[in-house]
């Protein structure tokens, strides 16, 4: 099946330090969304990425979509604590299956 | 606004009991997804509705599980007889239509114990 794998599985970072997680898959992706799951609570939309090499900025996030579509990469600069969470990436496969395909996620913890 | 509505936000049973876990999306989302997370293996598509029809179960364990949705602000996800390795958060998220570059809205999850 699809697979989309996400690394690191955690990172543990100083505030105000820079954070990358990076997703990958297998096969050519259709679209690619960015989720954020906060401890204890449920996974949260963040952004989708649709054309081959876009990049979109939230504040400091900066979400990138690679140019063959097989990888995403979410850059966050100067982490806060309010960062500290999961995030996941989920993209669609070109065929085959008709749902989102989530990746492992990444831990995020952002020492104050 | 109201969000994805789920209940109930926990649930300890013993093994072998009926589980019933229950859903209701956000009005006017045609598409309705069932998910279970745990550590070991993060977040799983159970299965998923459109227009209240299942369109894609291949993400259900076994035959333990069952989803209906028997009407568009509705849906329940059973499982029976339950067993400890069941144990997990269960979410439910809506989408305004299944197309695969809607947002998912999930629900704030049902934990799971089967002891």
């Amino acid at each position: 099946g699809q697979q989309v794998m996400q690394i690191p599985q955690y990172q543990h970072v100083q505030e105000g330090e820079d954070f990358t997680t990076y997703c990958n898959s297998s096969t050519t992706l259709s679209n690619i969304q960015w989720y954020k799951q906060r401890p204890g609570g449920h996974p949260v939309f963040l952004i989708q990425l649709v054309k081959s090499g876009e990049v979109k900025k939230q504040k400091r996030l900066t979400f990138q979509f690679g140019e063959a579509k097989k990888n995403s990469s979410l850059h966050i600069t100067a982490t806060q604590t309010t960062d500290v969470g999961t995030y996941f990436c989920a993209g669609k496969k070109d065929t085959g299956r008709r749902a989102l395909t989530f990746g492992s996620g990444t831990r995020l913890q952002v020492q104050p | 606004d109201a969000g994805v509505i789920q209940s109930p936000r926990h649930e300890v049973t013993e093994m072998g009991q009926e589980v019933t876990l229950r859903c209701k999306p956000i009005s006017g989302h045609n598409s309705l997804f069932w998910y279970r997370q745990t550590m070991m293996r993060g977040l799983e598509l159970l299965i998923y509705f459109n227009n209240n029809v299942p369109i894609d179960d291949s993400g259900m364990p076994e035959d333990r599980f069952s989803a209906k949705m028997p009407n568009a602000s509705f849906s329940t996800l059973k499982i029976q007889p339950s067993e400890p390795r069941d144990s997990a958060v269960y979410f439910c998220a809506s989408s305004l239509t299944g197309n695969s570059n809607q947002p998912q809205h999930f629900g704030d999850g049902t934990r799971l114990s089967i002891l």
